[in-house]
């Protein structure tokens, strides 16, 4: 079945510093590919997307690029912010299971000043 | 637009009980899922609506059930509350279904079940 894997926390960097969280998927046919952000208290917001084989999804200085090749899904960005702390969630659609969404297990980011 | 909304935002209820969270879609949009969220399991799919009829449904037991109206208001009702049910209950909304379209999540109702 469908399912993500996601880099484990939690992960703590200074400010100014580069991010990567890691994401792989297995589906079994043309997955969408999302970026969820939850902040404390409050539901998931999404953060960017991407449909198809080497799109890249951006939003507020983060990026991923949907890999087909290598199933991955990475989220990063080049400086992060204290504002940038929260919980992400990498998430699939599949085209074969209509709506339903499959998470990942969330990577909570703490950014110091 | 309005956002996603779900009420009540906080719950305490006492193993035995019943619960029915309530959400309301952004205008517009026909499909509500919900999810239950917690720190072990992460978040796990519920079911989902779309034009009052059940699509999918996760592998909850019979315990939790749900429903949506013709404007397109959903609610989900937990009966025989356990204690291993207490967590956040999100609904998500989108235009349509099938296909992958991107899901608008509410800020969720926290259930503690005592």
């Amino acid at each position: 079945g469908d399912s993500v894997t996601q880099m484990e926390g939690p992960v703590t960097l200074s400010e100014e510093a580069c991010l990567t969280i890691n994401c792989t998927y297995t589906a079994t046919g043309y997955p969408s590919l999302f970026w969820y952000v939850q902040y404390p208290g409050e539901g998931l917001q999404l953060l960017l997307k991407a449909t198809k084989a080497d799109d890249k999804g951006s939003n507020k200085g983060f990026e991923a690029t949907y890999r087909k090749e290598t199933t991955s899904f990475h989220l990063e960005k080049g400086s992060v912010q204290v504002s940038d702390s929260a919980v992400y969630f990498c998430a699939l659609s599949d085209r074969n299971t209509g709506n339903q969404f499959y998470f990942g297990t969330g990577t909570s980011l703490t950014v110091i000043p | 637009k309005a956002g996603v909304t779900q009420t009540p935002r906080y719950l305490i209820k006492t193993r035995g009980q019943q619960v029915t969270l309530s959400c309301s879609p952004i205008s517009g949009h026909r499909s509500v899922s919900w999810y239950q969220q917690t720190p072990g399991q992460g978040l796990q799919f519920l079911f989902e609506y779309f034009s009052e009829t059940q699509r999918n449904k996760g592998n909850f037991p019979g315990r939790f059930s749900g429903r949506q109206f013709s404007n397109s208001r959903s609610e989900m009702n937990v009966s025989t509350l356990e204690l291993g049910d207490s967590a956040l209950y999100l609904c998500a909304s989108s235009f349509g279904t099938g296909g992958a379209k991107t899901q608008y999540f509410g800020p969720g109702t926290r259930l503690l079940v005592l």
